[in-house]
């Protein structure tokens, strides 16, 4: 039982290039997420996906785009990279749903990415 | 909106110190409380939670009591270990929402021998 992955662990980009993270759960969870971690700013929610087929934007969605491409995978694109973008990007899922009371969240070991 | 505020870290304490962590929160609704620790080179992994007031969380000696009167989750833990070193989140989910975690900055702890 593998939890979260994600692919691939590091990344250097230069400013415009383009690629795309990779998520994948094996808990049959019907929620993913993304965030991205930076310094002295917690984790911010990038997209998520409440459920196979949906997808909404989180607190920082500008310059990402995400599929939910079956039950088990979610990723997480960025179409033309920019200095900005460096951060550690986390995904994590959740069994959510409307009405829970609450839902733990399992995360991914992360992706270093560094745009130049 | 709905935010959770940490104490600002680092913090740094010797073994066997007594450890808080304070956190508050700010939400429009009733929400459930988590914290969430990170270790280094690794994700988030949840420590333990609260769904209602008066609860109290608790795991591998950490504790924290949801108070709803002072909108507070503070962490504890009687006496640190080095292993303890990490970084610690508190975080929320209002109730009625997708499952979304708001999390507060985060606060480092190291614990020295």
């Amino acid at each position: 039982n593998a939890g979260v992955t994600q692919t691939p662990k590091f990344q250097v980009l230069k400013t415009g290039q383009s690629m795309t993270l990779q998520c994948a759960q094996d808990m049959n969870h019907n929620s993913m997420y993304w965030y991205r971690q930076d310094p002295g700013m917690g984790l911010r929610l990038i997209y998520y996906s409440a459920s196979e087929g949906t997808t909404d934007k989180g607190e920082v969605p500008n310059g990402y785009n995400v599929s939910r491409l079956n039950k088990r995978e979610f990723s997480l694109r960025l179409e033309s990279a920019a200095p900005s973008q460096t951060s550690v990007y986390f995904c994590a899922s959740s069994e959510a749903g409307t009405g829970v009371a609450y839902n733990e969240q399992f995360f991914g070991p992360g992706t270093r990415l560094t745009v130049l | 909106g709905d935010s959770v505020t940490q104490m600002e870290g680092p913090v740094t304490l010797s073994e066997e110190a007594f450890l808080t962590i304070n956190c508050t929160y700010t939400a429009t609704g009733y929400p459930s409380l988590f914290w969430y620790v990170q270790y280094p080179g690794e994700g988030l992994q949840l420590l333990l939670k609260a769904t209602k007031a008066d609860d109290k969380g608790s795991n591998k000696g950490f504790e924290a009591t949801y108070r709803k009167e002072t909108t507070s989750f503070h962490l504890e833990k009687g006496s640190v270990q080095v292993s303890d070193s990490a970084v610690y989140f508190c975080a929320l989910i209002d109730r009625g929402s997708q499952g979304n975690l708001i999390f507060g900055k985060g606060t480092k702890l190291s614990v020295k021998p």
